[in-house]
C-alpha cells in the first residue's frame, strides 16, 4: 500500500458544483498535512494547510480525520479557474526511506466545465 | 519577494553533456529539496539538504550530484546527460522539518536528445 493515496480522477464537474477530494495516508506518525494546487506545466503552489479542527479559506474547506487517517478538500461553487491537479502532502514526524519526510500524493485532476 | 529562484527555465542538452541547475532562496530556509516530475507523473525526490554542508539522497539520485555550501544555494549537477533525464526539475525549500510547507521554484524544463 502506498503511504499516501489519492483518487487520480479526472473529476469533471460543471461550474458551480461542489466537489470533494480525499487523500488517505498510512503512517499514523504523520504530523502535518497540506493541499497543493498544480496547474499544467507549472510548479505546485500551496493551497492550504490542514488542521485537526478543520479550516476554511473562502470556497475551500480542508479537514483532517486522524482516526481514519485521511484528509479532505471541499471546493464549493467551482470556477473554471479551479481546473488543476490537487496534490496532498503528508509530513512524517521523522525522516525515513528515500522520500525524505514529505510524502506527496500523485494528485487528483479536476476539470471544471462551463 | 523572490522566494525560490531557479535558472535556467529551459534547456536542451545533447546526450553526454553536463549542466548545473541553479536554485537559490532568500527566505533563510535550512531545508532544500530537488524534485523531478515526468509528464503526467508525480514528484520524485532526487536529493535534499537539511542545512549548509549536509545533503542526502532521495528516491532517484542516480546521475545527479548536489552541493550545499551556503544556506541560500542548492545547485543540482547533471553529469553525462541521458534521455531518461528529460523532465521538469523543481527546487523547493522549507523553514523546518515537520510543520512548514514547501515553497517551490518555477521549475527548469530539461530535454536531453
Amino acid at each position: 500500500r502506498k503511504e499516501v493515496e489519492q483518487d487520480p480522477g479526472p473529476f469533471n464537474v460543471p461550474e458551480g458544483a461542489t466537489v470533494a477530494f480525499n487523500c488517505t495516508y498510512s503512517n499514523s506518525a504523520s504530523q502535518s498535512f497540506f493541499w497543493y494546487r498544480q496547474d499544467c506545466r507549472k510548479e505546485p503552489k500551496l493551497l492550504m494547510s490542514v488542521y485537526s479542527s478543520g479550516n476554511e479559506d473562502g470556497r475551500f474547506t480542508a479537514q483532517l480525520n486522524r482516526a481514519s487517517q485521511y484528509i479532505s478538500l471541499l471546493i464549493r461553487d467551482s470556477k473554471l479557474s479551479d481546473s488543476a491537479t490537487y496534490l496532498c502532502v503528508v509530513i512524517r514526524s521523522r525522516y525515513g526511506g528515500s522520500q525524505g519526510n514529505l510524502i506527496f500524493g500523485k494528485g487528483t485532476k479536476l476539470s471544471v466545465k462551463p | 519577494n523572490a522566494g525560490v529562484t531557479q535558472t535556467p527555465k529551459f534547456r536542451i542538452l545533447k546526450i553526454g553533456q553536463s549542466m548545473t541547475l541553479q536554485c537559490t532562496q532568500d527566505m533563510n530556509h535550512n531545508y532544500m529539496y530537488w524534485y523531478r516530475q515526468d509528464p503526467g507523473m508525480g514528484l520524485k525526490l532526487i536529493y535534499y539538504s537539511v542545512g549548509a554542508g549536509i545533503t542526502d539522497k532521495g528516491e532517484v539520485p542516480n546521475g545527479y550530484n548536489v552541493s550545499r555550501s551556503t544556506t541560500e544555494d542548492f545547485p543540482l549537477r547533471l553529469e553525462l546527460a541521458a534521455p531518461s533525464q528529460t523532465s521538469v526539475y523543481f527546487c523547493a525549500s522549507s523553514a523546518d522539518r515537520t510543520n512548514s510547507p514547501l515553497h517551490f521554484g518555477n521549475g527548469t524544463r530539461l530535454t536531453v536528445t
